[in-house]
C-alpha cells in the first residue's frame, strides 16, 4: 500500500522548455502534498507544500512564478518549471501524506525527476 | 535553529554483522523522528516512525532509539544484508506547525 507515481523519471531539454512532473498517489487520497529538490550528497530540501483545492505554500526562496504547483484532486499533484535554465537542473521528488502539512503521519515518495537543462 | 547531523562518511560494515547510524539533533526534542531508506535515483522509503516518549522501537530486523537526554536517535539494522546497502535518512518533526526537518543521510555499505 501507499504507492506513489511520479512522472517522468528523466526529462533533458533546451534552455527555456517549461517542464511538468506529475505525482500521482495511487492507493490512498493524499491530504498533502510535498515537492522537494535533491542535490548529490545534500538532505532533501523542500520547496513547496499543496494541498488538494488550495494554493500551494512555497518555502522561503523558492519563486511562486517559476515553479508552479496544482492539486486539482486528493490523487494528483503536478510541477511546472517554467521557463528551465541549466540551474534548475536537479532531482525532484514529490510526496503524499494522508495527513496535514504538519502531520507526524509518514511521507510517501515517488520515485524522483531528474531533470536536466542543456 | 534547529540542526540535524548524520555521518556524511560512508558506513562499511560485513555481512552478518549489525549496522548502527546515528542521527544527532540540537536544540530542542522533536515530538517524533522517522527513518527512511533511500537507494540510488529513487525517492525515501519510510521505514520507522518513533515518538518522543518512546524509547524503542522494532521492526523486523530493523530497531530505533531515541534519546532525548543525549538528543540523539540510533538506527541498527541487526543480521545485514547486502541488499540493505543504501542511504538512510532521518528526520525530526517537531510537532504542529513545523515542516520536517531532514538530514543529509547516512550511506550504508554492506560486504559479503
Amino acid at each position: 500500500g501507499a504507492v506513489v507515481s511520479q512522472h517522468p523519471s528523466r526529462v533533458i531539454c533546451k534552455s527555456g522548455t517549461s517542464v511538468k512532473i506529475e505525482c500521482r498517489s495511487l492507493d490512498f487520497q493524499a491530504t498533502t502534498m510535498f515537492w522537494y529538490r535533491q542535490f548529490p550528497k545534500k538532505s532533501l530540501m523542500l520547496m513547496a507544500t499543496s494541498n488538494e483545492g488550495s494554493k500551494a505554500t512555497y518555502e522561503q526562496g523558492v519563486e511562486k512564478d517559476k515553479f508552479l504547483i496544482n492539486h486539482a484532486s486528493l490523487t494528483l499533484s503536478t510541477l511546472t518549471v517554467t521557463s528551465a535554465h541549466p540551474e534548475d537542473s536537479s532531482f525532484y521528488i514529490c510526496s503524499a501524506s494522508a495527513g496535514g502539512r504538519y502531520s507526524n503521519q509518514p511521507q510517501h515518495f515517488g520515485d524522483g525527476t531528474r531533470l536536466s537543462i542543456l | 535553529s534547529q540542526k540535524i547531523e548524520q555521518n556524511s562518511e560512508a558506513l562499511n560494515i560485513q555481512e552478518g554483522k549489525t549496522a548502527t547510524l546515528t542521527c544527532n539533533y540540537t536544540n530542542y526534542s522533536p515530538a517524533y523522528l522517522q527513518w527512511y531508506r533511500q537507494d540510488p535515483g529513487r525517492g525515501p522509503v519510510f521505514l520507522l516512525l518513533i515518538r518522543e516518549n518512546e524509547k524503542e522501537k522494532r521492526k523486523e530486523r530493523l530497531k530505533v532509539t531515541f534519546d532525548t537526554t543525549l538528543k540523539q536517535s540510533l538506527f541498527h539494522i541487526t543480521a545485514s544484508q547486502p541488499a540493505d546497502s543504501a542511504t538512510y535518512l532521518c528526520a525530526l518533526d517537531m510537532g504542529s506547525n513545523y515542516q520536517l526537518i531532514w538530514g543529509a543521510g547516512t550511506k550504508l555499505i554492506i560486504k559479503p
